[in-house]
């Protein structure tokens, strides 16, 4: 059974530039969450994904965005990158809507922004 | 005021001893409850969920909740330096957990000494 699948694990960019962290959830669960992880932190909520579309957002600029696609994988791009955007990206996986859902982590993609 | 509250630690436990975890919510609604254990570098790990007042209990863990106080729990018995990691708590409010929402305290490092 296939968790959920983050790429790429570790990567670097340099201040003003974009990335672009991929995400294939769980088998079996349509739903996508992605969190930013700061240094010393609990995850922080940055919006969720499903049926391709954009359900809630958390407290984040418009600088992050991201998509869904048909096989409910998913993608988070950052663009304008801060130095405080360096964190540790982590995609999580549910299925369907409702209260109480448990969400799956992957292992997550450390950017660092230099 | 943090919405979930943990303290940070790090908690040192002797090998074989009882480790104690506490988190305390703001949200009087909030329905659902989570333990994640990271070990350093790595993503959250779920361990225990749970949605009901009292004990709940898997393996040598057990969660207690008391939604009357805000007050969930998070024993380790018989504790062993496999379980040395920081420790999340995470708490689910409806309606935005429903969008796999969760929000997350800072965690409690547990340091279990041989």
């Amino acid at each position: 059974d296939a968790g959920v699948t983050q790429s790429p694990t570790h990567l670097i960019k340099t201040r003003g530039q974009q990335v672009t962290l991929r995400c294939s959830p769980k088998s079996g669960h349509d739903t996508v969450s992605w969190y930013q992880q700061a240094l010393g932190q609990g995850p922080q909520f940055i919006f969720q994904y499903y049926e391709e579309e954009e359900r809630q957002r958390g407290n984040f600029p418009d600088r992050f965005s991201g998509h869904q696609f048909p096989n409910y994988s998913s993608e988070l791009n950052v663009n304008a990158l801060l130095l405080g955007d360096s964190a540790l990206y982590l995609c999580a996986s549910s299925l369907g809507q409702g209260t109480g859902n448990t969400i799956y982590f992957g292992e997550g993609s450390w950017l660092t922004v230099v | 005021q943090k919405e979930v509250e943990q303290n940070s630690g790090p908690l040192s436990v002797p090998e074989g001893a009882i480790a104690s975890l506490n988190c305390t919510y703001s949200d009087r609604v909030s329905q659902s409850f989570f333990w994640y254990r990271q070990y350093s570098g790595k993503s959250p790990e779920l361990i225990m969920s749970i949605y009901s007042n009292g004990d709940k209990e898997d393996g040598r863990f057990t969660a207690q909740l008391n939604k009357a106080s805000q007050y969930v729990s998070l024993l380790i018995r018989d504790s062993q330096p496999s379980d040395s990691a920081t420790y999340l708590c995470a708490v689910g409010t409806p309606p935005t957990d429903s969008w796999g929402k969760l929000q997350f305290g800072a965690g409690t490092q547990v340091v279990v000494t041989p």
